[in-house]
């Protein structure tokens, strides 16, 4: 298996641009979960998504993000205008809960720097 | 939400064993304590879970004591590879409630 895969795997904006960030997560996984990662806040859950269909996402800082999953194998992260602040990466993480409750896997993460 | 506290960092010799202990005070009757590693430059790489006592896998064991207020993960004879930050998450993972924070996790380095 090939893990969970996300691109890109740097990007680099301007402030004000839009930015897409990609997620394909294990086949077969039901989870399906978007962390942000900086030094000053750590690793912090923004959404996740159950079968396709977002349960929580309380940790989205504001409605310049958005998150999409439309079918088991995409997922997307939207931020719309990107800010400097929103610089991090970017991690999707995706788990199986009747396998192994609580045992996600990381993609290796988007480093996104906005200028 | 029970909020963990580790060490910020440790520091250990190759060979040795390595115990990184975690405080959960508030951890609630449906949380699992869970322990992530985290490489630079990766995404965290699950490490085990546990309810209560102890659980053992290929890579590490978990203790955790009858009052699970704390819990401790063991690396038995470390190696520089082991080298990275591992953090200790308590959280229900009950299927649609799952609710994971992320400490800032203990900076593991392992010396010659």
């Amino acid at each position: 298996d090939a893990g969970v895969i996300q691109s890109p795997r740097h990007e680099v904006t301007e402030m004000g641009q839009e930015v897409t960030l990609r997620c394909k997560p294990i086949s077969g996984h039901d989870y399906l979960f978007w962390y942000r990662q900086t030094m000053m806040r750590g690793l912090e859950l923004l959404i996740y998504f159950n079968n396709n269909v977002p349960i929580d996402d309380s940790g989205m800082p504001e409605d310049r993000f958005s998150a999409k999953m439309p079918n088991a194998s995409f997922s997307t992260l939207k931020i719309q205008p990107s800010e400097p602040r929103d610089s991090a990466v970017y991690f999707c993480a995706s788990s199986f809960q009747g396998r192994a409750p609580g045992e996600q896997y990381f993609g290796p993460g988007t480093r996104l720097t906005v200028t | 939400l029970a909020k963990t506290t580790q060490p910020i960092s440790m520091d250990s010799y190759e060979g040795q064993e390595v115990n990184i202990t975690c405080s959960h005070n508030n951890i609630a009757t449906n949380d699992y304590i869970t322990w992530y590693q985290q490489f630079p430059s990766q995404g965290p790489r699950f490490i085990i879970q546990g309810y209560k006592t102890k659980v053992t896998n290929e890579v590490a064991s978990l203790f955790i004591p009858a009052d699970r207020k704390s819990s401790t993960l063991s690396l038995p004879r470390v190696s520089l590879s082991d080298t990275a930050v591992y953090y200790c998450l308590v959280g229900d993972i009950t299927p649609g409630t799952y609710k994971y924070i992320f400490g800032t996790g203990t900076r593991l380095k392992v010396l010659a």
